[in-house]
C-alpha cells in the first residue's frame, strides 16, 4: 500500500503551548483517517478520527485537520501537559475492507 | 485498553521453539488483526481477519500462523521460521471487517524476546 509519513520526528514543547503535528498521505483514494497516541510499553490509544468528507474535527483539546488539496493531515493539541508526551501516530484507511496504513510516528516530549 | 485483553505481557523464547500469544475482546467485534511493532518505528500488519473461521496475510506473514475459531478470540503462533521475532505485538478489534470503515481499538501488547 502507499505510505502515510510525518514531516518531524521529534516535537519538544513548553507545558501550556499548543501543539501541532503534521502527517503526509499519499493515497489519494483514503477515506479515513485516525490519530493514536502511544506512550511507552502500551498500546495505541485512540485520539480522534477524521473521514474524507470533513476538513475538521474537535475533541477535547484536541484538533484534526484534514487538507485533501495536499493530502496533509495535523493534529493539534491545545494547552499541552505533561501527559501527552508519548508518539502519536497517524492512519489512513486503504484497500478493500477496514485497513489501516500506520505512519511512523512522531515523539512529542512536553517540557514542565 | 478497553475490552481488549493480551497475555502474556512479557514472553520469553527459545531459539526453535514456537511461542503462542493471546488476544480476547468481549467488545463484539467482527474484525481482528495483529501487528508488530520494532523500536522506534510504526505498525506492520501480519494477519488479520474479518469474520470468524477466516483470516487473510497482512504485509509481513511468514513465520506467523493464527486461528479465528471463536469470534472473540485470535491468537498468533510466533513459529521457529519467523528469523528475527523480538518485538513487541499489538493485537487490534474493530465493529466492521469488509463491510465498512471503523476505528481499530487496540491491546495492551506482549513483548516478545528470543534468547
Amino acid at each position: 500500500g502507499e505510505s502515510v509519513g510525518l514531516h518531524l520526528p521529534t516535537l519538544s514543547v513548553q507545558e501550556g503551548d499548543n501543539s501541532i503535528i503534521n502527517c503526509a498521505y499519499s493515497n489519494s483514494a483514503s477515506d479515513y483517517f485516525i490519530w493514536y497516541k502511544q506512550e511507552s510499553g502500551k498500546g495505541p490509544q485512540f485520539i480522534i478520527d477524521i473521514r474524507s468528507n470533513m476538513d475538521k474535527r474537535q475533541g477535547q483539546r484536541v484538533t484534526v485537520l484534514l487538507n485533501k488539496t495536499v493530502k496533509h493531515l495535523s493534529l493539534q493539541i491545545a494547552a499541552t501537559q505533561p501527559g501527552d508526551s508519548a508518539v502519536y501516530f497517524c492512519a489512513e484507511n486503504y484497500g478493500a475492507g477496514n485497513m489501516l496504513t500506520f505512519g511512523g510516528g512522531t515523539r512529542l516530549m512536553v517540557k514542565p | 485498553d478497553g475490552g481488549i485483553t493480551q497475555s502474556p505481557k512479557y514472553l520469553f523464547r527459545k531459539e526453535g521453539q514456537n511461542v503462542t500469544l493471546s488476544c480476547e475482546q468481549n467488545l463484539n467485534h467482527d474484525a481482528m488483526y495483529w501487528y508488530r511493532q520494532d523500536p522506534g518505528q510504526g505498525l506492520r500488519l501480519i494477519y488479520y481477519s474479518q469474520i470468524v473461521n477466516d483470516f487473510q496475510k497482512g504485509d509481513i506473514a511468514e513465520g506467523y500462523s493464527v486461528s479465528r475459531e471463536k469470534k472473540e478470540s485470535f491468537p498468533l503462533t510466533v513459529t521457529s521460521a519467523q528469523k528475527n521475532p523480538t518485538a513487541f505485538y499489538l493485537c487490534a478489534s474493530s465493529s466492521y471487517g469488509a463491510g465498512g470503515t471503523d476505528t481499530q481499538y487496540f491491546g495492551p501488547g506482549t513483548r516478545l524476546t528470543v534468547l
